[in-house]
């Protein structure tokens, strides 16, 4: 079956600190690939997309991530975190117009 | 934001009964789709739809049917409501090709 897996339920970091989410898919053939955002108590919000060409894409608020197509992963980075990127954070995978999700990493930054 | 509203945004519902959850989108996109919230499963697709009249399968389409008889409207009903499906309901929006999907605020669903 289709899956999507965040490996991290729970990530705690203080500021300043430099964050790596990690995202696996199951999906051969293309695939389009994306990172959400949920602030407490607010809808989803893109971070950043992959739908071809240079496998490192940047996003918004300093955040980036790497398609590794032969690990099927598509891990979220960010140098330096600040209390205020604590937030839900999705792995999303489009293949053929369905869109799958990963359980989703909680992240807690520190002051 | 885009143009993609939900409602009702709160009920409340007694086991047993029906419930329809409306998504209108003023976007003409042709992806729509439905999701339940659930701590430690994150966003579960239930249905979607790629055009009008033309619906598929989530992973847990188990208890729910849904219609789309205009690009604008989504309907996803729960034909007789139980507990398990107490959740926060979200439809999203997306146009053809590869682009983002965008969300609507959500609906908070309690069985009881």
């Amino acid at each position: 079956a289709q899956s999507v897996s965040q490996h991290n339920h729970h990530v705690i970091l203080s500021e300043a600190a430099s964050l790596e989410l990690g995202c696996n898919y199951s999906y051969g053939g293309t695939v389009n690939l994306f990172w959400y955002v949920q602030y407490p108590g607010q809808h989803l919000q893109l971070l950043l997309k992959y739908f071809s060409g240079d496998p490192l894409v940047k996003g918004i608020k300093g955040f980036e991530a790497e398609f590794i197509k032969s690990k099927f992963s598509f891990n979220l980075r960010k140098p330096s975190v600040q209390w205020s990127d604590t937030a839900e954070y999705f792995c999303a995978v489009n293949q053929g117009g369905k869109l799958i999700f990963g359980q989703g990493t909680e992240l807690s930054v520190k002051p | 934001d885009a143009g993609i509203t939900q409602s009702p945004r709160h009920k409340v519902t007694e086991t047993g009964t029906p419930v329809t959850l409306r998504c209108h989108q003023t976007e003409n996109h042709r992806y729509m789709y439905w999701y339940r919230q659930d701590p430690g499963h994150g966003l579960r697709l239930i249905h979607y739809s790629y055009g009008v009249k033309d619906t598929d399968k989530g992973e847990v389409s188990d208890g729910y049917s849904v219609s789309r008889s205009k690009t604008e409207d989504f309907l996803l009903t729960l034909e007789s409501a139980t507990s398990s499906q107490t959740s926060v309901y979200f439809c999203a929006i997306r146009g053809s090709g590869a682009g983002e999907a965008f969300f609507g605020q959500g609906t908070r669903l309690t069985v009881v």
